[in-house]
């Protein structure tokens, strides 16, 4: 939906590199979210954040990070610890921790 | 942990037929979400159901939320071909801040 752009839309990793996936968004939402989706699978949670400065671990966190210095801005950087990544990653805000999600258009991660 | 379990996983339908999705919590649920997912898009919001038994409906979409607040549906009345998509719901129990995810019922229809 509007307001939520996630970038690159697609990109690719070499092993041992960490990446990083953008998230923005101009919805003045407190909280937003990271979701791993693979093929024909559901979504799982990464990381969340509800509220600037402040962010917790979701399902899958470990071998991802994040970082809420902004309140508009929810980067997550996939590391060289994650060692199947290769996925579809979406990026998500919501008013706040119990209303609706708004997602972004996503960005399909690669290893080369 | 919580889980929140979708089911059918896939559903083929001729178009003119009717389609149902199902989901089941473990626990109690303070609220439903239901998403659909379009291929090659991103989830998009449909309804958020709160109330024990409550009904909604949006068009040919039906959403029901179980009386005991752990199981809720979404019934498609007379599918078209704009109806294909994954469907997803998501719940939320009163003891933790965050919503889970269902896996999703993929829907194809035949034209």
């Amino acid at each position: 939906d509007g307001g939520i752009t996630q970038s690159p839309k697609y990109l690719f990793r070499k092993e041992g590199q960490n990446v990083t996936l953008s998230c923005e968004q101009n919805l003045n939402h407190d909280a937003m979210y990271w979701y791993r989706q693979d093929p024909g699978q559901g979504l799982r949670l990464i990381y969340y954040s509800q509220i600037v400065n402040d962010f917790q671990k979701g399902d899958i966190a470990e071998g991802y990070s994040v970082s809420r210095e902004k309140k508009e801005s929810f980067p997550l950087t996939v590391t060289s610890a994650q060692k199947n990544p290769t996925a579809f990653y979406l990026c998500a805000s919501s008013i706040d921790i119990r209303e609706k999600l708004f997602f972004g258009s996503g960005t399909q991660l690669s290893v080369l | 942990g919580q889980q929140v379990m979708q089911i059918p996983q896939y559903q083929h339908v001729q178009e003119g037929e009717d389609f149902t999705t199902y989901c089941n919590s473990s626990t109690t649920l303070s609220n439903i979400q239901w998403y659909k997912q379009r291929p090659g898009g991103h989830p998009v919001f449909l309804i958020q159901l709160v109330k024990s038994g409550e009904v909604k409906k949006q068009k040919r979409l039906t959403f029901q939320f179980g009386e005991a607040k752990k199981n809720s549906s979404l019934h498609i009345t007379a599918t078209q071909t704009t109806d294909v998509g994954t469907y997803f719901c998501a719940g939320r129990g009163d003891n933790f801040n965050k919503f889970y995810f269902g896996s999703g019922t993929k829907l194809n229809v035949k034209p």
